[in-house]
């Protein structure tokens, strides 16, 4: 399972975009990268997932380079409820998934 | 995506005694993963559980402890006996949900809160 490593926080304006980096220098060749978003007191959501380059939704983007050794969450204009802890995963479907410790997004008005 | 219920979603329990947490599931799943969350913590890996074979513990967690079952492909529990304050946690269910594109998309029930007193 390949580990991850992302800043323990992060300060963000409302408005700003926010960008946050994940390295999984040994990520193995059939990993998926998922990001997740945390509210306090919930279960974690589902916010975008990519295997390489770039993939876009409704919420933010993920940007993956040719190496897929890191990826990095953009999301754009964030608002005050983007204040969350932000995971990434690494791993190949139907295996359990191991959390890293997440970044704690704090966004200020 | 898969639809996850959890219950009880919030309990304080005695010192000494269990609860059994429920999940139900809107999808037959093959794999349903239960995880702790301590205050403040990042989530940690509790068992895998299977239908029809034994849950697979990770390391620090055991069976007497925690003890889980899979009746069907659609609902487990989590039993947390002989709770103290230690296992003051969210408790949360998560299945895999394999679709078209993606490849190890999970999803979480909202958490069940147990504070021990």
């Amino acid at each position: 399972l390949a580990k991850t490593t992302q800043p323990i926080s992060m300060d963000s304006y409302e408005g700003q975009e926010v960008n946050i980096t994940c390295s999984h220098n040994n990520i193995a060749t059939n990993d998926y990268i998922t990001w997740y978003q945390q509210f306090p007191s919930q279960g974690p959501r589902f916010i975008i997932q990519g295997y390489k380059t770039k993939v876009t939704n409704e919420v933010a983007s993920l940007f993956i380079p040719a190496d897929r050794k890191s990826s990095t969450l953009s999301l754009p204009r964030v608002s005050l409820s983007d204040t969350a802890v932000y995971y990434c995963l690494v791993g190949g479907g139907g295996f359990k998934t191991i959390f890293g410790a997440g970044t704690r997004l704090f966004v200020k008005a | 995506s898969a639809v996850i219920s959890q219950k009880p979603s919030r309990d304080i329990c005695q010192r000494g005694t269990s609860l059994t947490i429920q999940c139900q599931v809107d999808s037959q799943v093959t794999m349903m993963f239960w995880y702790r969350q301590q205050p403040g913590q990042s989530l940690t890996l509790i068992a895998t559980a299977n239908q029809g074979s034994e849950a697979t513990y990770e390391s620090g967690f055991v069976i007497d402890k925690f003890p889980i079952s899979r009746p069907n492909l659609t609902f487990s529990t989590l039993t947390v006996s002989n709770m103290s304050p230690e296992d003051s946690s969210i408790y949360l269910c998560s299945v895999f949900s394999g679709g078209e594109e993606s490849g190890n998309t999970i999803y979480f029930g909202e958490g069940s809160w147990l504070t021990v007193v």
